[in-house]
């Protein structure tokens, strides 16, 4: 049990377009996710908690009208990246919070390129 | 901010010999956790500690909490081919609600 999936599992897209990604509890349901993104040979760095049905919590120094999450369900959140520059390519692991066992699923996580 | 520091950075074993990892942390927790992380891939959650406890085994896993210093290690026995992986530790601070700041990572590699 306590799975989380994303998707895509990859993309490419070219500067200046926006990209979606999902992140889904697929048997459980989760009213906080959570977003991370990883650069090559570093570590996680929490983006953002994204809360069901309310506004999502973004880190300091994350811009939040850059990085759009919706969190309009139990078991989706979504996170968009909108105007893509190359620099944000980058390997983005979403999780989900089970309350139940207190602990966190993560996704596979989405290699975005952005060329 | 990241809070979790881990040495060493990367590690290189042969088969067979065990890997030691340590992680610092700078606040206090209920709980902090450990991860594997084959590369490019997800997180694998492998254990957890919670701050009342001082040591956890989990198969070839050992995992250690000394509160008072803010430090935990993840000794791999016996390690094999298959354990090459990033290892981060994570903790959540001392909220209940899962949001979660890892450490920097060591890299391993184990040669068979």
């Amino acid at each position: 049990g306590a799975v989380v999936s994303q998707h895509p599992s990859w993309v490419i897209c070219k500067s200046g377009t926006s990209v979606k990604i999902e992140c889904r509890s697929l048997d459980f349901q989760a009213t906080t996710m959570f977003w991370y993104r990883q650069f090559p040979k570093q570590s996680l760095m929490l983006m953002a908690t994204s809360n069901e049905g309310s506004k999502a919590t973004y880190e300091q120094g994350v811009e939040k009208d850059k990085f759009l999450i919706n969190h309009a369900s139990l078991t989706l959140s979504t996170l968009t990246v909108t105007s893509a520059h190359p620099e944000d390519s980058s390997f983005y692991i979403c999780s989900a919070f089970l309350a139940g066992d207190g602990e966190q699923y993560f996704g596979p996580g989405t290699r975005l390129t952005v060329t | 901010s990241q809070q979790g520091e881990e040495d060493p950075q990367a590690l290189s074993i042969q088969e067979g010999e065990n890997a030691t990892m340590n992680c610092s942390y700078k606040t206090s927790i209920n709980n902090l956790q450990w991860y594997r992380q084959n590369s490019g891939r997800g997180l694998v959650h492998l254990i957890l500690i919670r701050s009342n406890e001082r040591e956890k085994h989990s198969g070839r896993l050992r995992v250690t909490l000394d509160t008072s210093k803010k430090s935990s290690s993840l000794l791999i026995t016996a390690s094999r081919a298959a354990d090459t992986a990033s290892y981060f530790c994570a903790d959540a601070g001392g909220t209940s609600y899962g949001k979660l700041t890892f450490g920097q990572g060591t890299i391993l590699t184990v040669h068979p």
